[in-house]
C-alpha cells in the first residue's frame, strides 16, 4: 500500500534561513507525490507534485521539492523562510489503483520565527 | 475561476442526529472526493464521485453516504451521529486525467 511518512511533528525557522520539511515514502510502481499547506481554518492549498522528470519540482510560493528516489524521499524546501509560511504542511501520495485518492502524511507543523 | 465551496462551513449537531454537507466544485471539475481531517487520525479520505456514481470509497461505517447531481455539485451525508464524527469535512475536485486536486475551504461539524 502506498504510504508518505513525516518524521517531524514541529519544525522552527528563522526567518531569512533555509527551511526543509521530511518527507519520505513507500509506493508500489511510480510514485505520483504532493505537498499540500494548510493555513488555520482554511482547506487544503496545493505548492507543488512531482510525477515524473526532474528530480527538483518547483512550486508555489516560492517552495520547490527534491525528489530522491534511492532514499524514498521527497522533502519540501525553501531557500528564504517567511514568517507567513508559518503554517501545517502535508506531503501526500497517490493511490495507485485510484487517481482520485490521496494518502496523506501526518502533517508538518512549520513556525517561522522573526 | 471560483475555488471550491463548501456550506456550510460551521456546524454543530447533537448525538443520534444526521447532517447534510454540500460541495460545489470548480467549473468544469468532474470529479469530487470528500475527506475527514481529525487531529488524532489525520486526513482520510471518505469517497468520490465522478459522473454522478461512486468511484471510489473509504474505510468508513455505513452511516456516511454521499450522492452527486448532475452539475457535479456533491452531498455528504452522516446519519446518527456520534462525538466522533467531530471533524473538519474537506471537498476538493479535479479535472479528469489530471492528478492534482483542489480543496475547499472545509466544514467544521461538532457533534455534541
Amino acid at each position: 500500500a502506498q504510504s508518505v511518512a513525516q518524521p517531524e511533528d514541529q519544525v522552527n525557522v528563522a526567518e531569512g534561513n533555509p527551511l526543509t520539511v521530511k518527507c519520505t515514502y513507500s509506493v508500489s510502481g511510480n510514485p505520483y507525490l504532493f505537498w499540500y499547506v494548510q493555513y488555520p481554518n482554511r482547506g487544503l492549498q496545493f505548492l507543488l507534485k512531482y510525477i515524473t522528470g526532474d528530480n527538483l519540482v518547483k512550486g508555489s510560493y516560492g517552495f520547490e521539492a527534491e525528489f530522491n528516489k534511492s532514499q524514498t524521499s521527497f522533502h519540501l524546501k525553501k531557500p528564504s523562510a517567511l514568517v507567513s509560511d508559518s503554517a501545517l504542511y502535508f506531503c501526500a501520495v497517490r493511490e495507485y489503483s485510484s487517481a482520485s485518492k490521496i494518502i496523506f502524511g501526518s502533517g508538518t507543523r512549520l513556525s517561522i520565527r522573526p | 475561476k471560483a475555488g471550491v465551496t463548501q456550506t456550510p462551513r460551521y456546524l454543530i449537531k447533537t448525538r443520534g442526529q444526521q447532517v447534510t454537507l454540500s460541495c460545489s466544485p470548480i467549473s468544469g471539475h468532474r470529479s469530487v472526493s470528500w475527506y475527514q481531517q481529525t487531529p488524532g487520525q489525520g486526513l482520510q479520505f471518505l469517497f468520490e464521485y465522478f459522473s454522478e456514481t461512486q468511484r471510489n470509497k473509504g474505510n468508513f461505517p455505513g452511516r456516511f453516504s454521499g450522492r452527486q447531481f448532475s452539475n457535479s455539485r456533491s452531498e455528504m451525508n452522516v446519519s446518527t451521529l456520534e462525538l466522533g464524527d467531530s471533524a473538519l469535512y474537506l471537498c476538493a475536485s479535479k479535472l479528469q486525467g489530471t492528478d492534482t486536486q483542489y480543496f475547499g475551504p472545509g466544514t467544521r461539524l461538532t457533534v455534541l
